[in-house]
């Protein structure tokens, strides 16, 4: 699986949209980017994939660059229950390539 | 429609004895993934599994682990002979049956703790 990197960690004002930069440089063009986070030690949830099309859904939105090395979440509007480890991950959609390779993420911290 | 069921959520183990994880996927869901979570680190992939198959166990050691995932019943991590390194949260994931883009739903996790 390509390898992603994330800024270790972010602060955002609450009300303010959180936007986490995530870089896959080495992606190739089967390989989706997802993005799951993980809210202080419950399971990752699920946020929002993409292959190179902008994505949005009522959680966030994705924006992967043409060139698809690199990728952007973007909490629009972040309440302090936003606050999580946020993992940028990249994988393909085909048999036997099933498994999640989490990094370290980016700890992203919404202030009041 | 419930999410991914893990039980129990805590188990304590003491040394040398076994521990037994179980997870029930989301309804429809018929592949099955294990992850674990040592204290302070990343979360990393164990195991890979379809109804009465092992596609994938990469990330497994070598001894004292194993999975299943039966025809019927939910999917059991077991791990022999526990040892304190194995102290760490267990979580299960799942997804629809087919490959493709399909997001993986994780439960709660088990907290095993041996002493």
């Amino acid at each position: 699986d390509a390898k992603t990197t994330q800024p270790p960690s972010m602060d955002c004002a609450e009300g303010r949209a959180a936007n986490l930069p995530c870089n896959h440089s080495t992606i190739s063009g089967n390989e989706y980017v997802y993005w799951y986070r993980q809210i202080h030690s419950q399971g990752p949830q699920y946020i929002i994939h993409g292959l190179k099309n902008n994505e949005t859904n009522e959680m966030a939105s994705l924006i992967i660059t043409e060139d698809r090395k690199s990728s952007t979440l973007i909490l629009p509007h972040a309440t302090l229950r936003d606050t999580a480890v946020y993992y940028c991950i990249v994988r393909a959609a085909s048999w036997g390539a099933q498994k999640l390779v989490f990094g370290q993420g980016t700890r992203l911290t919404i202030n009041p | 429609n419930a999410g991914v069921m893990q039980n129990p959520r805590h188990l304590v183990r003491r040394r040398g004895q076994e521990a037994r994880l179980r997870c029930s996927p989301m309804k429809g869901h018929s592949h099955v993934y294990w992850y674990r979570q040592l204290p302070e680190e990343g979360l990393k992939f164990m195991v890979y599994l379809q109804k009465e198959n092992i596609i994938d166990e990469s990330g497994m050691p070598k001894e004292r682990f194993s999975a299943e995932f039966p025809k019927e019943g939910p999917s059991i991590l077991r791990i022999q002979q526990v040892v304190r390194g194995d102290s760490a949260a267990y979580f299960c994931a799942s997804s629809p049956p087919a490959a493709g883009a399909y997001e993986q739903y994780f439960g709660p996790g088990t907290r095993l703790t041996v002493t």
